[in-house]
C-alpha cells in the first residue's frame, strides 16, 4: 500500500514563491503526479515525475526524489488564481499494468495581496 | 478534443436505492478509472478499466461495481446506498492501461439522504 502526506494548509503572497511538499511510503513505485483542484471543479494534471530531478513547467516545477520518498510542487510568481488545493498522488506498480493512484489528502494553498 | 465528460452532475438518492454513474472518456482514451471523493477521506481508487476488462480494483466493498463498454464508456453502480456514500464521484480517462496522464472529469455529486 501507500501512505502520502503533504500539509493541509499553506499561505503565501501574490508574486511570492511556494513550496508544497509530499512525502510517501510506498510498497510500490511509478511515477507521481501533482494536480490542481479549484473548489467545485475537478483535478487538473499539474506535472509528472518517475525519474530523480526537476521538471520545470512554466511557473510550475515539480522535484522528486525516488530514494528519500519525497516530492516538491514549487509555484513561482504567485497569482490570486493559484489559490486551491493541490494534490500529490502516487502510482502503484500493479502487475499487468495500471493505473492506480494513491492521492495525499491534497494542500489547500491560500494566496493574498 | 472535447474533455471527459460524465452524468448526471448532481443526484440525490435515499438509502437503500441504487444509482448509475456514466463517463465518456476522452476520444480515444481506452482506459477509465474511477475516485470517489469525500472532504475526510480525500481522493480514493475505486477502480480501473481497460478494453472492457476491470485491471485494477481499490477497497471498496462489492456494492460498488463497474463496467466498460466497446467505445471505452463507462458506467458504475452503486447499490443499496448508505448515507456515507455522498461524495463526488470522478472518472479519469488515459490513453492506455499504463504510463500514461489521467485526466479527470468534472464529476458527479452524489446525495443520499
Amino acid at each position: 500500500g501507500q501512505n502520502i502526506d503533504q500539509p493541509t494548509e499553506m499561505t503565501a503572497t501574490e508574486g511570492a514563491i511556494v513550496q508544497i511538499n509530499c512525502t510517501y511510503q510506498t510498497s510500490g513505485f511509478n511515477g507521481l503526479f501533482w494536480y490542481q483542484q479549484h473548489a467545485g471543479e475537478a483535478p487538473t494534471f499539474l506535472s509528472y515525475n518517475v525519474l530523480d530531478g526537476l521538471e520545470e513547467k512554466g511557473r510550475f516545477s515539480s522535484f522528486l526524489s525516488r530514494s528519500k520518498g519525497y516530492s516538491y510542487l514549487l509555484l513561482k510568481e504567485l497569482q490570486m488564481k493559484d489559490s486551491a488545493s493541490y494534490l500529490c498522488a502516487v502510482r502503484d506498480t500493479v502487475t499487468g499494468g495500471g493505473n492506480k493512484l494513491t492521492f495525499g489528502t491534497g494542500t489547500q494553498l491560500k494566496v493574498e495581496l | 478534443k472535447a474533455g471527459v465528460t460524465q452524468t448526471p452532475r448532481y443526484l440525490i438518492k435515499t438509502r437503500g436505492q441504487q444509482v448509475t454513474l456514466s463517463c465518456s472518456p476522452i476520444s480515444g482514451h481506452r482506459s477509465v478509472s474511477w475516485y470517489q471523493q469525500t472532504p475526510g477521506q480525500g481522493l480514493q481508487f475505486l477502480f480501473e478499466y481497460f478494453s472492457e476488462t476491470q485491471r485494477n480494483k481499490g477497497n471498496f466493498p462489492g456494492r460498488f461495481s463497474g463496467r466498460q463498454f466497446s467505445n471505452s464508456r463507462s458506467e458504475m453502480n452503486v447499490s443499496t446506498l448508505e448515507l456515507g456514500d455522498s461524495a463526488l464521484y470522478l472518472c479519469a480517462s488515459s490513453l492506455a492501461a499504463s504510463g500514461e496522464t489521467q485526466y479527470f472529469g468534472p464529476g458527479t455529486r452524489l446525495l443520499v439522504l
